[in-house]
């Protein structure tokens, strides 16, 4: 079956604009989660949806949103970029509650890498 | 506070050596325990996990980690490195946070393969 698909996989853009990713778990799938990914920070959690509800949230600033569809796609947005939102941008789907289940495996898209110019 | 921590940020082996990756952790209790590889421009993928029972355990591509509780550890082994082995390999611990389970990652290690 297909995997967990993240779009787009590259980013430009500019401070102060805002961009929204996006993210397609495998089929049956309810849970997206979402981190970011630097060189210096590693990975950091930034929150977690399980049937269109934001179950768990990580230590991000507000600018950091996210939603879930009825059809458990997820988007993220973040609003007024600043340089160091340069990151990629990993969306992991999984068929329980991830942040409740400390058993489950989660499956990882490709990433999607913003650069903020 | 929690804590995952991988004192190796970059490793180089021949290939045909043998490999382990050192992950520790800060946690009172016994925590779930997961290894993760990411391959260059891939997002990752799980190696092995541990949530109880047999210390050792097995997972795929012929990699091996081991719990010790007494020093905190849950390193990573393979017996014989293949090149294609070659990427970056995240150690990551799942506890509880009232009720919620939260995920913290090590920072990572980078492991290059020599012919």
């Amino acid at each position: 079956k297909a995997g967990v698909t993240q779009t787009p996989r590259y980013l430009i853009k500019t401070r102060g604009q805002q961009v929204t990713l996006s993210c397609s778990p495998i089929s049956g799938h309810r849970s997206v989660s979402w981190y970011q990914q630097t060189p210096g920070q590693g990975l950091q959690f930034l929150f977690e949806y399980f049937s269109e509800t934001q179950r768990n949230k990580g230590n991000f600033p507000g600018r950091f949103s996210g939603r879930q569809f009825s059809n458990s796609r997820s988007e993220m947005n973040v609003s007024t970029l600043e340089l160091g939102d340069s990151a990629l941008y990993l969306c992991a789907s999984s068929g329980t509650i991830t942040s409740m289940s400390g058993d489950t495996e989660a499956f990882f898209g490709q990433g999607t890498r913003l650069t903020v110019v | 506070a929690q804590s995952v921590t991988q004192p190796d940020i970059h490793i180089t082996v021949s290939e045909g050596a043998s490999l382990e990756l050192r992950c520790n952790y800060s946690y009172g209790a016994t925590p779930y325990l997961f290894w993760y590889v990411q391959s260059p421009g891939q997002g990752l993928q799980l190696l092995l996990k541990y949530f109880s029972g047999d210390t050792l355990v097995q997972g795929i591509k012929g990699f091996e980690a081991e719990f010790k509780r007494s020093q905190s550890s849950f390193n990573l082994r393979k017996p014989s490195v293949h090149w294609s082995d070659a990427a970056e390999y995240f150690c990551a611990v799942g506890y509880n946070a009232g009720n919620n389970r939260k995920l913290i990652w090590g920072l990572g290690t980078s492991l290059a393969v020599n012919p």
